[in-house]
């Protein structure tokens, strides 16, 4: 079994309406992140979060929210969707054993397109 | 305004052949620098990372290079296998930065040819 999933892995959805993304993981990480794909833009945080009661913004959160129901899920909000949030979101985890050693583990992504 | 840049979109490659990815970075405080590989439907998957302390870091076809003064890195890739067809992004980090959140490249579109 995955390590990190994410639900749905595709979704289509209309102006203005609330979706929900839902990441999971089994690896005990604690810290959690979302991000979002777009062509020639690379990957850009959305959220972070260290712990159940730790969430911080990152550079793209706007139109965006969260929640961390516990340690292993993470959930992404789009309280409003618009056509320019249509792009491939990640959740990922890591857990960092050292002063080096960051590596982030990633869901599969979901496709989201927004009409 | 990206502070990792990754400037080739694409790179075709023949089997066997040496890959060569570039990054280039422009925050002096990054001292920690990843790639990463992507195949269609999969999220991305670590493969090789590098601090500031070391210039060279190898894992088997994989060795990543880091010229500080340059703020530069590159991942090359030898010999080339058709599995190696995937995007490759370059990321880094500051240690300094006790979140330790990664900075994301473009991404490189290699495709390795028979």
């Amino acid at each position: 079994d995955a390590d990190v999933t994410q639900t749905p892995r595709n979704r289509i959805t209309k102006t203005g309406k609330r979706i929900m993304l839902e990441c999971s993981q089994t690896k005990g990480h604690d810290r959690m992140y979302w991000y979002r794909q777009d062509p020639g833009l690379g990957l850009r945080l959305i959220y972070y979060s260290f712990d159940v009661k730790d969430i911080n913004k990152g550079e793209i959160s706007d139109g965006y929210s969260v929640s961390r129901q516990a340690q292993a899920k993470f959930s992404l909000s789009l309280e409003s969707a618009i056509p320019n949030q249509t792009a491939l979101y990640f959740c990922a985890t890591s857990d960092p054993a050292g002063a080096y050693t960051d590596t982030q583990y990633f869901g599969p992504g979901t496709r989201l397109t927004v009409l | 305004d990206q502070q990792v840049k990754q400037n080739s979109p694409s790179l075709s490659v023949q089997e066997g052949r040496i890959s060569i990815l570039n990054c280039d970075y422009t925050n002096s405080m990054f001292d920690y620098f990843l790639w990463y590989k992507k195949y269609p439907a999969e999220g991305p998957t670590f493969l090789i990372s590098i601090s500031s302390i070391k210039d060279k870091n190898e894992d088997g076809r994989f060795t990543v290079f880091l010229n500080k003064s340059a703020k530069h890195l590159s991942l090359h890739i030898v010999p080339s296998q058709p599995g190696d067809s995937a995007v490759y992004f370059c990321a880094a980090s500051a240690s300094t930065d006790s979140w330790g959140k990664l900075q994301f490249g473009a991404g490189t579109q290699v495709v390795v040819t028979p």
